[in-house]
């Protein structure tokens, strides 16, 4: 079954910082791709995804590229803020299932 | 923006007792789903919903667990006789379908059940 390892936080960075949170997986097949963001108090948002290997999902300056040969999809951001504290999640799909598999998620601390 | 919601909030409750949770899921979506997140721990997917039935379930959702859209816009999530365990978080979502399997599922902001 799948598998996903999340880098473990919680990541503490400046203002304007360059970030990276690593996320690899074990998956048959083709998966899709999704990092979802849970800021303070609030539910699981969808940050962005990609499809098939290769693509690039990007959202609010966050980008992520579908490593298949390394079965990784390593979010980052050029300049984090401090609104972007919160706890990131990747979460891949299995090819002909419904259920997303959740990593261990990251909390990311952005400090003025 | 339309956004999927739950209610209540939080809900305390004795072990053995039933709990019923509620989401009302994005009014044109077609799949429907739960997921929780026991503290510090993952998000785990319990369940989807198709078609008024049960489309996939993890090993999580026994028989103490069940699932119902009782009318046109809820989507419940019942457990029967609540276990000190099954306190967590619980999340609420829906897909409207279209471009499976690379739809996006969106949450609610959950229901914080609480066994004592």
């Amino acid at each position: 079954g799948n598998s996903v390892t999340q880098m473990e936080g919680p990541v503490t960075l400046s203002e304007e910082a360059f970030l990276t949170i690593n996320c690899t997986y074990t998956a048959t097949g083709y998966p899709s791709l999704f990092w979802y963001v849970q800021y303070p108090g609030e539910g699981l948002q969808l940050l962005l995804k990609a499809t098939k290997a290769d693509d690039k999902g990007s959202n609010k300056g966050f980008e992520a590229t579908y490593r298949k040969e390394t079965t990784s999809f390593h979010l980052e951001k050029g300049s984090v803020q401090v609104s972007d504290s919160a706890v990131y999640f990747c979460a891949p799909r299995q090819t002909g299932r419904r259920a997303l598999t959740f990593g261990s998620g990251t909390r990311l601390q952005v400090q003025p | 923006e339309p956004e999927v919601t739950q209610t209540p909030s939080h809900q305390v409750t004795q072990m053995g007792q039933e709990v019923i949770l509620r989401c009302v899921p994005i009014s044109n979506h077609l799949y429907f789903y739960w997921y929780r997140q026991i503290l510090g721990q993952k998000v785990e997917f319990l369940v989807s919903f198709y078609n008024n039935e049960i489309s996939e379930k993890s090993e999580i959702f026994d028989d103490q667990f069940s699932v119902e859209r009782p009318d046109g816009s809820n989507f419940t999530l019942k457990i029967r006789s609540t276990k000190l365990e099954d306190s967590a978080m619980y999340f609420c979502a829906s897909s409207d379908g279209a471009g499976a399997p690379t739809d996006t599922q969106y949450f609610g902001p959950g229901t914080r059940l609480t066994v004592l």
